[in-house]
C-alpha cells in the first residue's frame, strides 16, 4: 500500500506555545488530505480537509485559528496547533488520498500538553 | 443517513476462532467500503475493502462479505490470532473522497 509519513511521532509542549505536524505522501502525488483527532478508545474525529493550494475546509466546531493547515505541495500538508493548551492534548493523524479514493494513514501524533 | 454503525463495540474470541463485526449503512450513495486495523498509538492501516459490485472479497484470513439488498457489510477474521488484537475500523465513501467511520470495535484474541 501506499505510505503516509507523519511526523513528529510525539511532541510535548508547553501551554501558549505552537506545535507543527507534518504529513507527507512518499510514493504517491496527493491533491487531498485529511486531519483528524482521535480521543481514547474512540472513532475518529475529522477536523479538516486539506486540498493543495487551497484554503482548507474545517468541520463544524474546529476552530481555524487554532488548528492551522498548510498544504503546500502534493506531497506535504502541515497542522499546526497555535497556542496550545492542555485540552488540545490528543492523538493527531493525518490522511492522504490515493487516486480514485483509497485512503492511507500516518502513524500518527501524540501530542501533550503540559 | 450519513451514519455508518458498527457492532459490536468489543469482542474477544479464542485464538483459532473466527471474529465477526458488522456494519451497516443507509445512504446507497456510498460505494467503497474498506475496513482498518489500528494497532495502540498507531494509525490506522488499510485492511481489506469491497466494492459493491462484489459480494465477497477474501484476502488471507480476511474476508469482506457484502450484503447490498441489507446495506450491510461484515468483516471475518478467520483463525484470530493475538497479533490480531487491535481495534477495527469500518468506512463507506460517497462520491470523491467523503468517508464517514464506524465506531470502531475493540478486538481482543486470547492465547
Amino acid at each position: 500500500g501506499a505510505v503516509v509519513s507523519q511526523h513528529p511521532s510525539r511532541v510535548i509542549c508547553k501551554s501558549g506555545t505552537s506545535v507543527k505536524i507534518e504529513c507527507r505522501s512518499l510514493d504517491f502525488q496527493a491533491t487531498t488530505m485529511f486531519w483528524y483527532r482521535q480521543f481514547p478508545k474512540q472513532s475518529l474525529m475529522l477536523m479538516a480537509t486539506s486540498n493543495e493550494g487551497s484554503k482548507a475546509t474545517y468541520e463544524q466546531g474546529v476552530e481555524k485559528d487554532k488548528f492551522l493547515i498548510n498544504h503546500a505541495s502534493l506531497t506535504l500538508s502541515t497542522l499546526t496547533v497555535t497556542s496550545a493548551h492542555p485540552e488540545d492534548s490528543s492523538f493527531y493523524i493525518c490522511s492522504a488520498l490515493l487516486g480514485v479514493g483509497e485512503l492511507f494513514f500516518g502513524e500518527g501524533s501524540r501530542l501533550t500538553v503540559l | 443517513q450519513q451514519q455508518v454503525k458498527q457492532s459490536p463495540q468489543s469482542l474477544i474470541v479464542q485464538k483459532g476462532g473466527i471474529s465477526i463485526i458488522n456494519c451497516a449503512y443507509e445512504n446507497t450513495a456510498f460505494d467503497y467500503f474498506p475496513w482498518y486495523q489500528q494497532f495502540p498509538g498507531k494509525g490506522p492501516a488499510l485492511l481489506i475493502a469491497i466494492r459493491p459490485d462484489v459480494s465477497e472479497k477474501k484476502e488471507g484470513r480476511f474476508t469482506i462479505s457484502f450484503n447490498k439488498s441489507a446495506k450491510q457489510f461484515s468483516l471475518h477474521i478467520m483463525d484470530s490470532q493475538p497479533g490480531d488484537s487491535a481495534t477495527y475500523f469500518c468506512a463507506a465513501k460517497a462520491g470523491t473522497y467523503k468517508y464517514i467511520f464506524g465506531t470502531g470495535t475493540r478486538l481482543k484474541v486470547l492465547a
